[in-house]
């Protein structure tokens, strides 16, 4: 069971190119969610999955994508990368309802744009 | 969502108790106490979590007062490894799908 993976570890991007940053669960949740950490900041969430073919914006939503085919990927896409988007980008799941919300995170993506 | 309230930074001496506290004053009946944490440049784990009553695991225990206003997140005997961002969440079973992490407590094990 290798639960949350995330590929690439580490990628540098130019202004203006795109990628798409994996993610793949092998525990069988419905939700994903997409956070991004910059340097001495906690968490903030990009854009969340409640199932396949579900996706919603979280708070920083604006130059990245999702899609959500399966229930085990949900890779994100930035488009036009900026030097905002520098950061460290985690991908979870989420077990459980009602009222419990265990997460398991993915190691993370570090992501350099200059 | 209530919002939480944390120490920027704590020290713990290895082998002794960390206390870490949380201030939840606007909680509201509904909504449990997470607490998550992350060691450097990892993703974020799973500690505990609870809604009205005390709870422990292998890893920790959580206190509770009672009248949820404040929680305590305590590692009964912290080692080196245990040095990491602890952050404590406070959301409802319904409200939602987000889950907002604050900057947590950076707490350092010392030798």
């Amino acid at each position: 069971n290798a639960g949350v993976t995330q590929t690439p570890k580490f990628r540098i991007l130019k202004i203006g190119q795109s990628m798409t940053l994996q993610c793949t669960q092998d525990m069988n949740h419905n939700y994903m969610y997409w956070y991004r950490q910059d340097p001495g900041m906690g968490l903030k969430l990009i854009y969340y999955s409640v199932g396949a073919g579900i996706t919603d914006k979280g708070e920083v939503p604006n130059g990245y994508n999702v899609s959500r085919s399966t229930t085990e990927d949900f890779p994100l896409r930035l488009e036009l990368a900026a030097p905002s988007q520098t950061s460290v980008y985690f991908c979870a799941s989420r077990e459980g309802s009602g009222g419990s919300w265990t997460q398991y995170f993915g190691p993370g993506t570090r992501l350099t744009v200059l | 969502d209530a919002k939480t309230t944390q120490p920027t930074s704590m020290d713990c001496a290895e082998g002794r108790a960390a206390n870490l506290p949380c201030n939840h004053s606007t909680i509201s009946g509904n909504e449990y106490v997470y607490w998550y944490r992350q060691i450097h440049s990892q993703g974020p784990q799973y500690i505990i979590h609870g809604l009205k009553n005390n709870e422990t695991n292998e890893m920790a225990s959580l206190i509770i007062t009672e009248d949820r206003k404040s929680s305590t997140l305590i590692l009964p005997h912290a080692t080196l490894r245990d040095t990491a961002v602890y952050y404590c969440i406070v959301r409802g079973s319904n409200t939602g799908n987000q889950f907002y992490f604050g900057t947590g407590t950076s707490l350092t094990v010392i030798p």
